[in-house]
């Protein structure tokens, strides 16, 4: 079946430090991957995406790149900001079984520290 | 374009009774599907509607049940309360078409169980 397994938090960093949060899938056919993120009060936003292997997913300073042979999606960030203090969400999504439902990671609570 | 809406943002029922949720997709957007967010299980999928139709559903009881109007509006309904129904519920939106990946959620229904 499909699952994704996510790395523990919460993870608590200082401003401009580096950032890894830890993800790897299970699926059966060939998934998407995605990192949604999660402010406050909030829905989820699409962070970036990848919908082949070693395709890079980047948007505002996170990278995720798709390794078909390790099966992760890692998430990077080369200089955390406070405002990037939010829940972090892996999820994959395998059009290939005709469905389009996301299944999520557990999420990781990042905290930046100025 | 305006983003997915959710009404209403919070609820507060008593155990069973019933509730209706209401979604309000991207415009030009024919898939809405549903999330379920809880503390202790997470982000799990509940349904997904195209076109009117259910086009894929997840592990939960009967008591969940859903529709979507033909201006692709959807209603999500939960008859029976009961505590553990306490969360946050999701919708999002996509356009529906094969090879589409990117789901974009709004901002929840917080439902209260007492």
């Amino acid at each position: 079946g499909n699952s994704v397994t996510q790395m523990e938090g919460p993870v608590t960093l200082s401003e401009e430090a580096f950032l890894t949060i830890n993800c790897t899938y299970t699926a059966t056919g060939y998934p998407s991957l995605f990192w949604y993120v999660q402010y406050p009060g909030e829905g989820l936003q699409l962070l970036l995406k990848a919908t082949k292997a070693d395709d890079k997913g980047s948007n505002k300073g996170f990278e995720a790149t798709y390794r078909k042979e390790t099966t992760s999606f890692h998430l990077e960030k080369g200089s955390v900001q406070v405002s990037d203090s939010a829940v972090y969400f892996c999820a994959l999504s395998d059009l290939g079984t005709g469905a389009n439902n996301l299944f999520f990671g557990t999420g990781t609570r990042l905290t930046v520290i100025p | 374009k305006a983003g997915v809406t959710q009404t209403p943002r919070y609820l507060i029922k008593t155990r069973g009774q019933q509730v209706t949720l209401s979604c309000s997709p991207i415009s030009g957007h024919r898939s809405v599907s549903w999330y379920q967010q809880t503390p202790g299980q997470g982000l799990q999928f509940l349904f997904e509607y195209f076109s009117e139709t259910q086009r894929n559903k997840g592990n939960f009881p009967g008591r969940f049940s859903g529709r979507q109007f033909s201006n692709s509006r959807s209603e999500m309904n939960v008859s029976t309360l009961e505590l553990g129904d306490s969360a946050l519920y999701l919708c999002a939106s996509s356009s529906g078409d094969m090879g589409t990946y990117e789901q974009y959620f709004g901002p929840g229904t917080r439902l209260t169980v007492t």
